[in-house]
């Protein structure tokens, strides 16, 4: 039972690239997110995903497109890749109705 | 949409004493309160939360206090060790949705000293 798998671990991007986060959970959650950390700002949402077949906006989705693959997987998108986006990504999932969730191990993506 | 602020930023105590960190939020129909803690290069991990339900609940050295009148609640660890050392979150649910989704505070970098 892996719980919640995040790839890659770090990732390097120039200014204009695009790259695809992974995150898969096999814990048959529900509910999906997509979060940034960034110091002294806490953990702010980007997309998440309600259920299979849905995805909705956070706080912070400028520059970011998310899919809902099946129940098990929800991946983020960079399309093109700026400096901004330089932070650590994470990628948690939660049962319905318990918001209590479990955190991927993170993904640390910087931009040049 | 939801407000989370986060009080002290830092805190720094010796071994054995207690910390007490304090959240505000301001959406009203929030009613769950999760407590994260994230240890340095690690993922947050959840070590209590509580519902709004219940004024206070207890987990072994941690506890959590919600006045929903007032609009905040307060993580409390007791007895301090070194290994409490590690940035918490506190969070809250935008709306009472039932989905799970959070707001996060900025987050208390706590260090315990021997």
């Amino acid at each position: 039972n892996a719980g919640v798998t995040q790839t890659p671990k770090f990732q390097v991007l120039k200014t204009g690239q695009s790259m695809t986060l992974q995150c898969a959970q096999d814990m048959n959650h529900n509910s999906m997110y997509w979060y940034r950390q960034d110091p002294g700002m806490g953990l702010r949402l980007i997309y998440y995903s309600a259920s299979e077949g849905t995805t909705d906006k956070g706080e912070v989705p400028n520059g970011y497109n998310v899919s809902r693959l099946n129940k098990r997987e929800f991946s983020l998108r960079l399309e093109s890749a700026a400096p901004s986006q330089t932070s650590v990504y994470f990628c948690a999932s939660s049962v319905t109705g318990d918001g209590g969730y479990t955190f991927g191990s993170g993904t640390r993506l910087t931009v040049v | 949409g939801e407000n989370v602020e986060q009080h002290p930023s830092t805190l720094s105590v010796q071994e054995g004493d207690s910390a007490v960190i304090k959240c505000t939020y301001s959406d009203s129909a929030s009613n769950y309160f999760p407590w994260y803690k994230q240890e340095l290069g690690k993922r947050p991990q959840l070590i209590i939360d509580i519902r709004s339900n219940v004024g206070e609940k207890k987990d072994q050295r941690i506890a959590v206090t919600l006045n929903k009148t007032a609009k905040h609640f307060s993580l409390h660890i007791t007895e301090t060790q070194p290994e409490d050392s590690a940035v918490y979150f506190c969070a809250a649910n935008p709306g009472g949705t039932s989905y799970g989704k959070l707001t996060f505070g900025q987050g208390t970098i706590l260090t315990v000293h021997p």
